[in-house]
């Protein structure tokens, strides 16, 4: 499977675009990008998962080049409620889902 | 509710004790995980399931622990003889195999 890597945190202000950029230069043909969401005493949150281009959802968006040897999670304006940690995982049907370290996205007033 | 339930939320045991984790998915999803995790680290796998069987075991650190998941719905992670180093948060998670997994609140473990 194909390891994953980003950064360890990152620190924001209120209503500013995020961008958090993982690399996944192993990827493998099957292999989609997913994200969730964690925030503490909580489980993960599915965020977004795509496969190549761009994907769009009401929470955030996910670019993927061409290559897809990596992808960045895109969170417009963030709120204080944004502060979470960010993983990026690579998924396979049939395959288990290895978590990373993950982003520590801190959002400040 | 329709999300993943797991039980107890919070588990204190002494060294060398028997603990049993229960998980209960969400209602037909085929895929169920168990999942550890430590103060301030990502989500550790533990074990995968595809209905009953165990599609990769390759998680789990040792013999004392082990899951079942009998009639593929509810699934039971079992530790014998617990040690301080196995407290953690232990999570279960199901999916209908999209990628798109669904947690539960988690076990709380304390071994004293």
């Amino acid at each position: 499977l194909a390891k994953t890597t980003q950064p360890i945190s990152m620190d924001s202000y209120e209503g500013q675009e995020v961008n958090i950029t993982c690399s996944h230069n192993n990827i493998a043909t099957n292999d989609y990008i997913t994200w969730y969401q964690q925030f503490p005493s909580q489980g993960p949150r599915f965020i977004i998962q795509g496969y190549k281009t761009k994907v769009t959802n009401e929470v955030a968006s996910l670019f993927i080049p061409a290559d897809r040897k990596s992808s960045t999670l895109s969170l417009p304006r963030v709120s204080l409620s944004d502060t979470a940690v960010y993983y990026c995982l690579v998924y396979n049907a049939g395959n288990m889902l290895t978590f990373g370290g993950g982003t520590r996205l801190m959002v400040k007033p | 509710g329709a999300g993943v339930s797991q039980t107890p939320s919070n588990k204190v045991t002494e060294k060398g004790k028997y603990v049993e984790l229960r998980c209960d998915p969400i209602s037909g999803h085929t895929a169920l995980y168990w999942y550890r995790q430590s103060l301030g680290q990502g989500p550790e796998f533990l074990i995968y399931f595809q209905g009953t069987g165990a599609a990769d075991d390759s998680g789990l650190p040792n013999d004392r622990f082990f899951a079942v998941r009998p009639e593929g719905s509810v699934s039971t992670l079992k530790i014998q003889r617990t040690e301080r180093g196995d407290s953690a948060v232990y999570l279960c998670a199901s999916g209908a195999n999209t990628g798109e997994l669904f947690f539960g609140e988690g076990s709380r473990l304390t071994v004293l």
